[in-house]
Formats: structure tokens, sequence, C-alpha cells
């Protein structure tokens, strides 16, 4: 059973432009969460995603969208990056229960 | 809004010593607290995840401990290993918004051999 994938692994993009990230969730999970962390810092809230639609966001401006697909998969949207966007960006998987599944991250570097 | 604060920020311990981690959180009236472990520049494992409904919860080494009156966790770590060195998360839930994690910043623990 695989669990939450993540892709790309590393990726670097240059201030201004726009990224797209990608999360599958663990099988059997229909919930799935971004967040963001900062270099020695703990993760931090962006949105959730649930039936396809955004249910719950933190405080990230209108630059980070998302997308959830019919098969549960997701992708973050980062638009016009600036160099503190720079960060691991994990997604969690769940279903009903309440425990979450984190995935391996992206680590994006805005230069 | 919750807040959660972890103590210490870095522990550096031999190689067989039993150590404690401490969470601490703001709003008490959470469902469950999970912990987790975070190797450099890699995502979280879960390691425990304990209900309200529970005191304790228990794999291997670790346990951990959850009293939510005084707003408390903490894990617990028996016999230390070189291979326990990594950052260990606590999170708990913004009960104004339950599906979103608040997280501490973490401990960064280095076992010595």
């Amino acid at each position: 059973d695989a669990g939450v994938t993540q892709s790309p692994t590393h990726l670097i993009k240059t201030r201004g432009q726009q990224v797209t990230l990608r999360c599958s969730p663990k099988s059997g999970h229909d919930t799935v969460s971004w967040y963001q962390q900062a270099l020695g810092q703990g993760p931090q809230f962006i949105f959730q995603y649930y039936e396809e639609e955004e249910r719950q966001r933190g405080n990230f401006p209108d630059r980070f969208s998302g997308h959830q697909f019919p098969n549960y998969s997701s992708e973050l949207n980062v638009n016009a990056l600036l160099l503190g966007d720079s960060a691991l960006y994990l997604c969690a998987s769940r279903s009903q229960g309440y425990e979450q599944y984190f995935g391996p991250g992206t680590r994006l570097t805005v230069t | 809004k919750q807040e959660v604060t972890q103590i210490p920020a870095a522990l550096s311990v031999p190689e067989g010593e039993n150590l404690v981690l401490n969470c601490s959180f703001t709003d008490s009236a959470i469902y469950n607290l999970q912990w987790f472990r975070q190797d450099p520049g890699k995502g979280l494992t879960s390691l425990l995840l304990i209900q309200s409904s529970q005191r304790e919860q228990t794999s291997g080494r670790l346990n951990a401990s959850l009293d939510k009156s005084s707003g408390r966790s903490t894990l617990y770590i028996a016999a230390s290993q070189p291979g326990d060195s990594a950052t260990y998360l606590c999170a708990a839930p913004d009960m104004e918004y339950g599906n979103k994690l608040v997280f501490g910043a973490g401990t960064i623990l280095r076992v010595k051999s």
C-alpha cells in the first residue's frame, strides 16, 4: 500500500514565476491538506481539500491556490513566486479518522 | 487560536539515556494530539496519535502521554540510540478549524554514540 506521494522532489524557480506541486493521497484517503515548512520551523497549514472543494484555509495569500481531482489527488499552485516562498511543501492525507499521514515533501527554492 | 510550544528546542544525549520531550498547547478542548519524527530535509513520519480519551500511547521504545487539563503532552524515549537522532514535532488540532493541525517548532534530538 503506497503512502502519500509527492512530485517533484526538488524544484528551482525564479522570482515571479509560477509553480505547480502534486500530491497523491494514501489509498483510501479522501481529504488532502497542504503545509508549508520554512527552515527551522514547524509546518504551517495552507489549505485543505475534500470532495474537490477547498474546505479550510490558513493565513496564506491568494497567490496560493489548489485543486482536488475526482481520484482525490491534489495540486498546489503558487503564482508570482517570492524569495520567501522557498520552503518544504508537505502534503497530508486522511480518511474519516483524524490521523494524518504526510508525504516526503517538495523542496522549492526561489532564486 | 491554538498555539503549540515545544521544549527544549534542542537536546544532545549519550546513547542509552532515557529522555523526555515536552509539548504544551493552549486550547485544551482537543480531541487528539499527534507526535511526528522528521529527518533532515524529509517529510513527517507519524509516531503516535493519542486520543483525548487516552492518557498514554506506546509504540516500542516510545511512550506519549496527554494531560488535557494542564495542556501538556510528553514523548518519552527509552534507551535512546543514534538512529533516534531527528527532529520531533508535536501537533494539535485547531479547534476552530478542527482539521487543521498546529505544529510546534520541534525538538532537535542528537544521540551520541
